[in-house]
């Protein structure tokens, strides 16, 4: 099993719809967790965090952590062509050090 | 957040020369790491960049053919050795502070294709 599995895409959406990502993880030690965008070409960049159970939003994002499950997923409400990127799913350890999953590509059609 | 510029963006190497990637933070940071990354695939990691000291590589990178160094807390170098073909992808540095809750951030990356 890997450490960190996201749901295999890509993922279609059309715009306007809402895009739902998964990532689970196996360590059950974990404590955070860090969503990665990715444009094509380009290095990952931040775009949530998420620490306690729960929801966290920002924007048109949200975050839904459930250590139980040991699962944590990304909504993207009002998916917009600009969203189109693959996201990647990072679980960092006591080191700092991440570890990612194989990322899911997103692709929002207009 | 911490900004990291990284250069070269890409280049074109013969094989059997060497390469050196850079990459500095504008603030000092604990943690340095170098990551490889596949066309079409995730982030795998290199190693961890300790500063004073030699780097901690993971498993299938070694030090002679992924030299690092990381003189301070705010810079730190790869050098990809006696390239060859394989070697062809993008090269990742990305910093953050010690801790789970710690968050990590990207510099802008290095393409390199060996010919």
């Amino acid at each position: 099993q890997k450490e960190v599995e996201q749901n295999s895409g890509p993922l279609s959406v059309p715009e306007g719809a809402i895009a739902s990502l998964n990532c689970t993880y196996s360590d059950r030690g974990s404590q955070s967790f860090f969503w990665y965008r990715q444009y094509s070409g380009k290095s990952p960049e931040l775009i949530m965090s998420i620490y306690s159970n729960g929801d966290k939003e920002d924007g048109r994002f949200t975050a839904q952590l459930n250590k139980a499950s040991q699962y944590v997923s990304l909504l993207i409400r009002d998916s917009q062509p600009s969203d189109s990127a693959t996201y990647l799913c990072a679980v960092p350890t006591n080191a700092g050090k991440s570890t990612f999953g194989d990322g899911t590509t997103l692709t929002v059609k207009p | 957040s911490a900004v990291i510029s990284q250069k070269p963006s890409r280049d074109i190497c013969q094989r059997g020369t060497s390469l050196t990637i850079q990459c500095q933070v504008d603030s000092q940071v604990t943690m340095m790491f170098w990551y490889r990354q596949q066309p079409g695939q995730s982030l795998t990691l290199i190693a961890t960049a300790n500063q004073g000291s030699e780097a901690t590589y993971e498993s299938g990178f070694v030090i002679d053919k992924f030299p690092i160094s990381r003189p301070n807390l705010t810079f730190s170098t790869l050098t990809v050795s006696n390239m060859s073909p394989e070697d062809s992808s993008i090269y990742l540095c990305s910093g953050g502070n010690q801790g789970r809750l710690a968050e990590a951030f990207f510099g802008q990356g290095t393409r390199l294709t060996v010919v």
